[in-house]
């Protein structure tokens, strides 16, 4: 069975704290690979793609390792807007665009 | 923006009704999936469509069907809703792209309850 396994959360941290989730994949053939956010009772939204060499936006950081099949998402300077459930996401490569969707990450941001 | 909407943000029904859930893109996508997601459970693919009157089955397609009769609507039904079938659903659409880079934009969701 594939799987995506994230830290089960929730992560309780300060304003301006810096905050990493990990996330492990099970099918080594995964091709493309996200982070998704949602808010509470609304939908998922993209947050980031994650490439192999790494991708910055702003405050947000992922890092992809194939290796050892690994995804992380570097949080800085946490906002209280930050504060939702984090889901890594993976394309398995099926060939019909379908996502694996790890059951996510919450995190509050306090002030 | 890619808009993604389905027909009820809340719905009630017995147990045993027919139950339709409609879902619309206006992004003329290819793909259109359909979710549940429960707490503790995440969200867990139902059924998904790669284009019109095809269908594919998800991880739990087990007491569902979908119809896609035009490529921007897709419609999950539940023959004879039972009460484990209560939940968030959430309808997604996406382009299909030949490096998997695709993403999926989800609508608001159904909070479906059975009684």
């Amino acid at each position: 069975r594939k799987e995506v396994e994230q830290d089960p959360g929730p992560f309780n941290v300060p304003e301006g704290a810096t905050v990493a989730f990990n996330c492990t994949y099970s099918n080594s053939a995964s091709q493309s690979f996200f982070w998704y956010r949602q808010d509470c009772r609304k939908e998922p939204k993209l947050l980031m793609s994650v490439y192999s060499s790494g991708n910055e936006d702003g405050r947000f950081t992922a890092q992809l390792n194939r290796a050892s099949q690994y995804i992380s998402l570097l949080i800085r300077d946490s906002k209280l807007s930050d504060s939702a459930t984090y889901l890594c996401v993976v394309n398995e490569g099926s060939g019909y665009s379908t996502l694996t969707f790890g059951k996510g990450t919450m995190l509050l941001v306090s002030p | 923006d890619v808009k993604v909407t389905q027909s009820s943000r809340y719905l009630v029904k017995r147990t045993g009704e027919k139950v339709f859930l409609e879902c619309v893109q206006d992004m003329d996508h290819e793909n259109m999936f359909w979710y549940r997601q429960d707490p503790g459970l995440g969200l867990r693919l139902i059924y998904f469509s790669y284009d019109v009157k095809m269908k594919e089955k998800g991880d739990i397609p087990e007491g569902y069907s979908v119809s896609r009769e035009k490529k921007e609507r897709f419609s999950l039904i539940l023959e004879s809703a039972s009460t484990n079938q209560t939940s968030m659903y959430l309808c997604a659409s996406s382009l299909i792209r030949a490096d998997s880079t695709d993403t999926q934009y989800f609508g608001p969701g159904t909070r479906l309850t059975v009684l």
